[in-house]
C-alpha cells in the first residue's frame, strides 16, 4: 500500500500568514491527491482534487500543487475559519490511503 | 443539494457485529461509488473500502478484509457497511464519503466497542 507523510505535524501561525504543508507519498500516485479539512467534532471537507483543483465553495486562498510524490497545500492569509486539521489522499491505487494529518494552530 | 445522512450511534460488546446505514440524496447514487473511512478518537482517517453504487462490486482494505461487508440498497438509496467480530479497537466514528476523490461526507456515526 500507499504510504502518505504529512508535515509537519503541527503548524503553528498567525491569522493572515502563510501556511505550506507537504504531503510526500512513498511511490508516484500522478494527480491523484485530495486535501480534507477537519474541525473539531465535525466530518472532513473536500478542500482539493486532482491535485490542484478547488473543490465546490472552497475559496481562493487554497491552492494546491504537485505530482508524482511530492505535493503541498497553500492557505494564503490564515482566516481564524482555516485553524483545523488538514490531511491528504491518495487515490490512484487501492487501498486508498490517507496522510497522518497536519494541524494548524494559532 | 447532495446530502449522506447516517444511522445512529452503536453500542455494542467485544465479539458482536455493527451495520451502520448511509442514506444519500440529492444525486443519482448509481452513478457513484461509495466508501468507508473510520477514526479513532483523537487519530487519522483510515480508509476501509469502497462499493460501486451500480454493481454492487466492492474492495476492502487488507486490514478489514474477512470482517466488513459493504452493500446497498438502490430503491432506498442508501448503502451500508457491517463490521463483525467487534473488538475494543474499533470504537471509532464510521463516515461514508462519496466516490474516490470523498466529495461529500455522511456526518459519521460513533460506534463504541465496550463489555
Amino acid at each position: 500500500e500507499i504510504v502518505m507523510t504529512q508535515s509537519p505535524a503541527t503548524l503553528s501561525v498567525s491569522p493572515g500568514e502563510r501556511a505550506t504543508l507537504s504531503c510526500r507519498a512513498s511511490q508516484s500516485v500522478s494527480s491523484k491527491l485530495a486535501w480534507h479539512q477537519q474541525k473539531p467534532g465535525q466530518a472532513p471537507r473536500l478542500l482539493i482534487y486532482g491535485a490542484s483543483t478547488r473543490a465546490t465553495g472552497i475559496p481562493a486562498r487554497f491552492s494546491g500543487s504537485g505530482s508524482g510524490t511530492e505535493f503541498t497545500l497553500t492557505i494564503a492569509g490564515l482566516q481564524s475559519e482555516d485553524f483545523a486539521v488538514y490531511y491528504c489522499q491518495q487515490y490512484n491505487n487501492w487501498p486508498l490511503t490517507f496522510g497522518g494529518g497536519t494541524k494548524v494552530e494559532i | 443539494q447532495v446530502q449522506l445522512v447516517q444511522s445512529g450511534a452503536e453500542v455494542k460488546k467485544p465479539g458482536a457485529s455493527v451495520k451502520v446505514s448511509c442514506k444519500a440524496s440529492g444525486y443519482t447514487f448509481t452513478n457513484y461509488d461509495v466508501n468507508w473511512v473510520r477514526q479513532a478518537t483523537g487519530r487519522g482517517l483510515e480508509w476501509m473500502g469502497w462499493m460501486n453504487g451500480n454493481s454492487g462490486d466492492t474492495g476492502y482494505a487488507p486490514k478489514f478484509q474477512g470482517r466488513v461487508t459493504m452493500t446497498r440498497n438502490t430503491s432506498t438509496t442508501t448503502a451500508y457497511m457491517e463490521l463483525s467480530s467487534l473488538r475494543s479497537e474499533d470504537t471509532a466514528v464510521y463516515y461514508c464519503a462519496r466516490g474516490r476523490i470523498h466529495d461529500y461526507w455522511g456526518q459519521g456515526t460513533l460506534v463504541t466497542v465496550s463489555s
